[in-house]
């Protein structure tokens, strides 16, 4: 069965470094997303993107975010200058265009720590 | 705007009995809504879903979920708890149009099985 995966599953960093989380959605699909959850709290959207923009994005989702969907199957999440609140597990989902209905399959997530 | 609010962080139930998850939703426009599982160090995996039709909904490993509109409820259901549910379950939702539409979390219920 098709699913989306992620790289690195965890990732440590200093604090002011840029990161960049990979993420391969599932081939026929159109609709790309990142979320986040903070250790102990709920998932939270950040960024939704097709047809190669942003169609949504959270507040969370400020200027040192950034995503790309540089060759046709990535789709990445940069954070410029990491802070270390932006230590939490980062889930990248895909849902394909042919349902108003299809779920968003979610990958496994890559735990990013600030340091 | 959406919303979703499940009551008790935790939740713990003896192996073999009934599993009652709560969730209630806030929708400014009909939603769709699903129930999501999280096992340790693992991502999300779709339970469930409720889309139109059928308000009882049947899900993977047993589960269940009975969409009321009337009480904006979206509460998860197993007859008999088995050791292996013990996980983190997310209700979320999102609107039922717009293919790019964000899902909303709740908070999650941590489920433990007692032996």
């Amino acid at each position: 069965e098709p699913e989306v995966t992620q790289t690195p599953s965890h990732q440590v960093t200093q604090m002011g470094q840029e990161v960049i989380l990979r993420c391969v959605p599932i081939s026929n699909h159109l609709y790309f997303y990142w979320y986040r959850q903070i250790l102990g709290q709920k998932v939270e959207f950040l960024v939704s993107f097709y047809n190669n923009e942003i169609s949504e994005k959270s507040e969370i989702f400020d200027d040192q975010f950034s995503v790309e969907r540089p060759d046709g199957s990535n789709f990445t999440l940069k954070i410029r200058s990491t802070k270390l609140e932006d230590s939490a597990m980062y889930f990248c989902a895909s849902r394909d265009g042919t349902s108003g209905a299809g779920e968003q399959y979610f990958g496994p997530g890559t735990r990013l720590t600030v340091t | 705007a959406q919303s979703v609010t499940q009551l008790g962080s935790h939740v713990s139930v003896s192996e073999g009995a009934l599993v009652l998850l709560r969730c209630n939703y806030s929708s400014s426009v009909p939603p769709y809504l699903f129930w999501y599982v999280q096992y340790p160090n693992q991502g999300l995996q779709l339970l469930l879903k409720y889309t139109t039709g059928a308000t009882l909904v049947k899900g993977i490993n047993g589960f269940e979920a009975e969409f009321k509109k009337s009480e904006t409820s979206f509460h998860l259901t197993k007859p008999s708890a088995h050791m292996s549910d013990a996980a983190e379950y997310f209700c979320a939702v999102r609107p039922n149009s717009g293919g790019y539409q964000k899902v909303t979390f709740g908070i999650g219920t941590k489920l433990q099985v007692i032996p």
